[in-house]
């Protein structure tokens, strides 16, 4: 598509329920990341993926938080027993490969999650 | 491992005025170098970045930066704020490496007056 699109942009969950963001990247874009910003934060890196393999994990907070990438597209963000420190809006971004001449993030307009 | 420190978590200036905005970074080796602009309700959109070469960089909106690598900064500039600009902006530093992973700042809330 022509720019990063992210569903939904609102979600209101009860704690302990599971949630799933999806994001859709820019056709073409081999590079897809995911990052969290709380209010008045800054973002904070979650997962990467080249491809649909996941290199770098290590910003995922705990075993509650996971992602997938299929087809080199389309990335889920599934977070299980939601709690309230979950709240945060979660940013996708997707790019061409680090080494090209092009790198640089696109950004969605992010899904803001609010757990009550 | 890399980070980035941007200094002034608000900065307010008068509409026309010069504008500055610092951030410093680490990182182990020359290091890619990003400036993002976040406009109320809007996603984050990259302003300009540095990779090699030049080390004074022009971006969109009338916006450059210039690489000082003694200094380890990156600051952004605009010789004349327009009250459009009022943004959040957020300073990046990604790898060479580790698949170009960006690590940003907390950011720096520009308010301009009229």
């Amino acid at each position: 598509g022509a720019g990063v699109s992210q569903s939904p942009s609102n979600k209101v969950t009860e704690k302990g329920k599971d949630v799933e963001l999806r994001c859709d990247p820019i056709s073409g874009h081999t590079a897809l990341y995911w990052y969290r910003q709380s209010l008045g934060q800054g973002l904070e890196f979650l997962i990467y993926f080249q491809g649909n393999s996941a290199p770098d994990k290590s910003g995922l907070p705990s075993d509650r938080f996971s992602a997938e990438r299929t087809g080199g597209s389309v990335s889920t963000l599934t977070i299980q027993r939601t709690q309230q420190e979950d709240s945060a809006v979660y940013l996708c971004a997707s790019s061409l490969r680090w080494d090209s001449p092009n790198y640089g993030y696109t950004f969605g307009s992010g899904t803001r999650l609010t757990v009550v | 491992a890399q980070s980035v420190t941007q200094p002034d978590i608000h900065i307010t200036v008068s509409e026309g005025a010069s504008l500055e905005l610092r951030c410093n970074y680490s990182y182990g080796a020359t290091p890619y170098l990003f400036w993002y602009v976040q406009s109320p309700g809007q996603g984050l959109q990259l302003l300009l970045k540095y990779f090699s070469g030049d080390t004074l960089v022009q971006g969109i909106k009338g916006f450059e930066a210039e690489f000082k690598r003694s200094q380890s900064s990156f600051n952004l500039r605009k010789p004349s704020v327009h009250w459009s600009d009022a943004a959040e902006y957020f300073c990046a530093v990604g790898a060479r490496t580790n698949a170009g992973k960006s690590t940003f700042g907390d950011g720096t809330t520009l308010t301009v007056k009229p």
